[in-house]
């Protein structure tokens, strides 16, 4: 059956570093790549869209890469700031259908 | 400012009731969606619809029920609760699932079945 890890363990990145959450997947050949940020008692929303036949995307402090012979996905956020402490959601679609990550927490540490 | 609101935000029920929650966009997408999120899964489909008149059954949608029959709305149904449903539940709406469309979530309804 379809399968996506990301670290389960919350991840502590010291203020001014960059933080590299992780997305595999497995039995699956999705279109597009998806990751969003959920801050507690809130809903998912959305951060960046990468196709298949792109290799990265970037938005300000963001990047996100995309390597369907790995089946991983790499977000990165650089210069992190303790405003980006969050869960991050990964999520993969091919069609109608998509499939979210567990999250991963990041903590910031000023 | 187009918004998706979900009501209510807190509800506590008995085992066997039958509860209603509420999902009102005001996107004009198409797209509708109903998740639930516990510790441990992370967000499950439970219910889907591409329009008026159009449902469709997600990963986990045993116990539950849609219907639409408007645009702004998807109604999310717990014929006879169990505390297997206590969760949180996401409503989202899209514009077109199939060109990659960016979901916008809800603030979620945290529901608690005693």
């Amino acid at each position: 059956s379809q399968k996506i890890e990301q670290n389960s363990e919350a991840l502590n990145i010291q203020e001014g570093k960059t933080a590299t959450l992780t997305c595999n997947y497995t039995n699956y050949s999705p279109a597009y790549l998806q990751w969003y940020r959920q801050d507690p008692g809130r809903g998912p929303v959305f951060l960046l869209l990468i196709r298949e036949n792109e290799k990265e995307k970037r938005k300000e402090r963001l990047k996100v890469t995309f390597d369907t012979t790995l089946k991983q996905s790499l977000f990165h956020i650089t210069a992190s700031q303790p405003a980006d402490s969050a869960t991050y959601l990964c999520a993969l679609g091919r069609g109608d259908k998509i499939i979210f990550g567990k999250g991963t927490r990041l903590h910031i540490l000023p | 400012d187009a918004e998706i609101t979900q009501s209510p935000r807190h509800k506590i029920i008995e085992t066997g009731r039958q509860v209603t929650l509420a999902c009102h966009q005001t996107w004009n997408h198409n797209n509708m969606f109903w998740y639930r999120q516990d510790l441990g899964h992370g967000l499950r489909l439970i219910h889907y619809s591409y329009g008026v008149h159009d449902t469709n059954k997600g990963e986990v949608s045993d116990g539950y029920s849609v219907s639409r029959s408007n645009t702004e709305d998807l109604p999310l149904t717990l014929e006879s609760a169990a505390s297997s449903q206590t969760s949180v539940y996401f409503c989202a709406s899209s514009e077109a699932i199939r060109d990659a469309g960016t979901q916008y979530f809800g603030p979620g309804t945290r529901l608690l079945v005693l």
